[in-house]
C-alpha cells in the first residue's frame, strides 16, 4: 500500500520567491494537514484541510497558503520566502478530520532551503 | 497557551539499559496524547495513541503510560535500532490538530 507521498523531496529557493509543495495522501483518507518542522524542534501545524475545505489554520502568516483538490491531493504554497521559511515540511493524512480518532500519517516531508 | 514539553532534550544509553522519556502538558481540552518516533530526514512514525489517565500502552520494547498531567515512553532493554527521535503530541483544537513537544533524541550505543 502506497503510503503518504510527498514531492519534491529536496528544493532549494531563493528569498524571495515562491514555492509550491504537493502531497497525495493514503488512498481513501480525506483530510491532509500540513506541519513545518524547523531543525530540532518538533513539528508546527499549519493547516489542515477536510473534504476539500480548510478546518484549521496555525499561527502562519498569509504567505502560506494551501488547498485540497476533489482527489484529495494537498498543495503547500510559501510566497515571498524568507530565510526563516527554511524547514522540513510535512504532510499528514488522516480517514477523517477528527485525528484523536484515526491518527495521523505521515509522509517522509520536503526539505526547504531558502538562500 | 496549549503547551508540551519533552525531557530530556536528548539521552544516551548503552545496548540493555532501561529508561523512560518525558512528556508534560499544559493543553486544554485534550483529547488525545500521540507518540511518534523520527528517524533522521523522515517523517514522523506512529508509536501509540493514550486517551484517558492511566491507560498504558505497550509495543514491543516500548511502554507508553498516561497521567493527568504527563505522559512517560518506558524502554526495557534498548537495542541499537531504537536509537530516533520520540516526539510526542497531543490532539487540540477544533481542527484536532497535533501538538507536539521538541522531542527526544535518543542514542542507545552498542
Amino acid at each position: 500500500d502506497a503510503g503518504v507521498t510527498q514531492s519534491p523531496t529536496h528544493l532549494i529557493k531563493t528569498r524571495g520567491q515562491q514555492v509550491t509543495l504537493r502531497c497525495s495522501p493514503i488512498s481513501g483518507h480525506k483530510s491532509v494537514s500540513w506541519y513545518q518542522q524547523v531543525l530540532g524542534q518538533g513539528p508546527q501545524f499549519i493547516f489542515q484541510y477536510y473534504e476539500k475545505e480548510e478546518r484549521g489554520r496555525g499561527n502562519f502568516p498569509d504567505r502560506f497558503s494551501a488547498r485540497q483538490f476533489p482527489n484529495y491531493s494537498s498543495e503547500l504554497n510559501v510566497n515571498a520566502l524568507l530565510l526563516g521559511d527554511s524547514a522540513l515540511y510535512l504532510c499528514a493524512s488522516s480517514p477523517g478530520w477528527d485525528s484523536s480518532n484515526y491518527g495521523y500519517t505521515f509522509g517522509s516531508g520536503t526539505r526547504l532551503t531558502v538562500v | 497557551e496549549d503547551q508540551v514539553t519533552q525531557s530530556p532534550e536528548a539521552l544516551r544509553l548503552q545496548e540493555g539499559e532501561s529508561s523512560s522519556l518525558n512528556c508534560s502538558y499544559t493543553v486544554s481540552g485534550l483529547r488525545g496524547l500521540f507518540w511518534y518516533r523520527q528517524d533522521p530526514g523522515k517523517g514522523p512514525e506512529f508509536l501509540f495513541t493514550l486517551y484517558s489517565a492511566g491507560e498504558e500502552k505497550e509495543k514491543e520494547r516500548l511502554k507508553a503510560t498516561l497521567t493527568k498531567k504527563e505522559s512517560f515512553l518506558h524502554i526495557t532493554a534498548p537495542k541499537p535500532e531504537d536509537s530516533a527521535t520520540y516526539l510526542c503530541a497531543g490532539v487540540v483544537g477544533s481542527a484536532r490538530q497535533l501538538t507536539f513537544g521538541s522531542g527526544t533524541q535518543l542514542t542507545v550505543l552498542p
